[in-house]
């Protein structure tokens, strides 16, 4: 169990540049999350995933923001045209529900800074 | 949707204190975890308890599932328990629902 792991850690981008990042999931989870977080504030859902399928998007999720998990292992999410708003830690979840436990694990999350 | 209350916000102590925080939430819940985030953003979780009470070392946790709260207790704190503290719920969806969480510092 390596835990799950996001790449890059750190974005520095210039308005209306796009952006992707990358999480992986412990491996045999079928559930990966994305969430974003401010600063002051506590995490807030974007999207969520069941193997490749993705299954819920939350309304923070706008029409520049995208996410895939093509073979149900590895995710990305894009944020194209990015704007200074879009300054935020980016942080990736895994979890395999189980009858008596339903964890999700974190990744190190990316820090997006929008110049 | 479900709303989750974290008090108190911020929480100075003493080494060697003991702390109680709070986590009130809106509605039924089957899953809440406890996490503490470390300087520098990384989540590490505490303790999964939609119900009942856990204890790992120094810290452990009660979930009052029908009377909608739970907490979390620190006992002879250590500086390096500084940190945020985040509660997180899931009720009706599959997504966690995060407090605004409590900034603990521990001083020497």
């Amino acid at each position: 169990d390596t835990g799950v792991s996001q790449d890059p850690r750190h974005k520095i981008t210039k308005r209306g540049q796009n952006v992707t990042f990358r999480c992986d999931p412990i491996s045999e989870h079928n559930r990966l999350y994305w969430y974003r977080q401010t600063l002051g504030q506590g995490p807030e859902f974007l999207t969520y995933f069941q193997n490749e399928a993705q299954l819920e998007k939350s309304r923070l999720l706008s029409d520049r923001f995208s996410a895939e998990r093509p073979k149900g292992s590895f995710s990305t999410l894009e944020i194209q045209r990015t704007e200074q708003g879009d300054s935020a830690m980016y942080l990736c979840a895994s979890s395999r529900p189980l009858r008596y436990t339903d964890t999700q694990y974190f990744g190190p999350g990316t820090r997006l800074t929008v110049l | 949707g479900i709303q989750v209350e974290q008090s108190p916000p911020d929480l100075i102590l003493q080494e060697g204190a003991n702390s109680t925080l709070r986590c009130n939430f809106s509605d039924s819940v089957n899953n809440l975890q406890w996490f503490h985030q470390n300087p520098w953003g990384q989540l590490i979780n505490l303790f999964y308890i939609p119900s009942g009470t856990k204890q790992n070392g120094r810290l452990s946790a009660t979930t009052v599932a029908t009377e909608r709260y739970s907490l979390l207790y620190i006992s002879s704190s250590q500086t390096t328990d500084s940190g945020v503290y985040f509660c997180a719920v899931k009720g009706g969806s599959e997504k966690l629902v995060f407090g605004k969480g409590t900034k603990l510092t521990v001083n020497p």
